[in-house]
């Protein structure tokens, strides 16, 4: 079974540093998808990032992006410029799919990200 | 908008109420799923739904029921509610085999006592 893990209960970061969030998961699968997943204390599931498996060029958005590292099993989130806005719980999450056709988010346990002004 | 709604967003119940919680999207998505979240677990599957009238179960669909009469619609029921049940839910939806990402709602919070 695939599994996500995110190594990193809390980070904090100060304003307008750059803070990098890790996530390692296990996979037998050669194409997938993995999510970046933020929740804010609104509790508001809200998508980050999206990286197929299959491009090598690593996702990006504005100040979010990816280090996706297919052999090492690594997608790891970097936070350019960070914003007092930032501070949430930050999930991993991979899209499973197994041979019967059931389809599933696994998500990491998640990392707490404080913003320090 | 597009969006994923939920009711309630907070409930308060005792064990062994009978209690509905929907989910409804109005993107037209085939593919809709219930999770619960609870600390230091991230988040779960209970089942999920590929479309009207097919449903399956997810990691942790003991004491839960679901149905799709609609493409819409996706209640999460639990017939004889327990305190273990305490979490945060969430219902999502993402259209078939496009871009696989999910939409979640707002979550409902729900306190077994």
């Amino acid at each position: 079974a695939q599994t996500v893990t995110q190594s990193q209960p809390e980070m904090s970061v100060q304003e307008a540093e750059t803070v990098t969030l890790s996530c390692t998961y296990d996979t037998s699968e050669s194409d997938y998808y993995l999510f970046w997943y933020k929740q804010p204390p609104s509790r508001q599931m809200i998508l980050v990032i999206r990286q197929e498996a299959y491009k090598q060029q690593n996702a990006t958005e504005n100040r979010f992006s990816v280090n996706f590292q297919k052999a090492a099993k690594s997608f790891s989130l970097k936070i350019s410029d960070s914003q007092l806005g930032d501070a949430a719980m930050y999930f991993c999450a991979y899209r499973s799919v197994s041979k019967g056709g059931s389809e599933k988010l696994v998500f990491g346990k998640g990392t707490k990200l404080t913003v320090n002004p | 908008e597009a969006q994923v709604t939920q009711n309630p967003r907070y409930l308060i119940t005792v064990t062994g109420k009978k209690l509905t919680v929907t989910c409804s999207q109005n993107m037209n998505h085939e593919y809709m799923s219930w999770y619960r979240q609870d600390p230091g677990l991230g988040l779960r599957q209970i089942y999920y739904s590929m479309n009207v009238e097919v449903t399956d179960k997810g990691d942790v669909p003991e004491g839960y029921k679901v149905s799709r009469k609609e493409k819409r619609n996706f209640p999460l029921i639990l017939e004889s509610p327990s305190p273990n049940q305490t979490s945060l839910y969430f219902c999502a939806s993402r259209r078939h085999r496009v871009t696989y990402e999910q939409y979640f709602g707002p979550g409902t919070r729900l306190t077994v006592t």
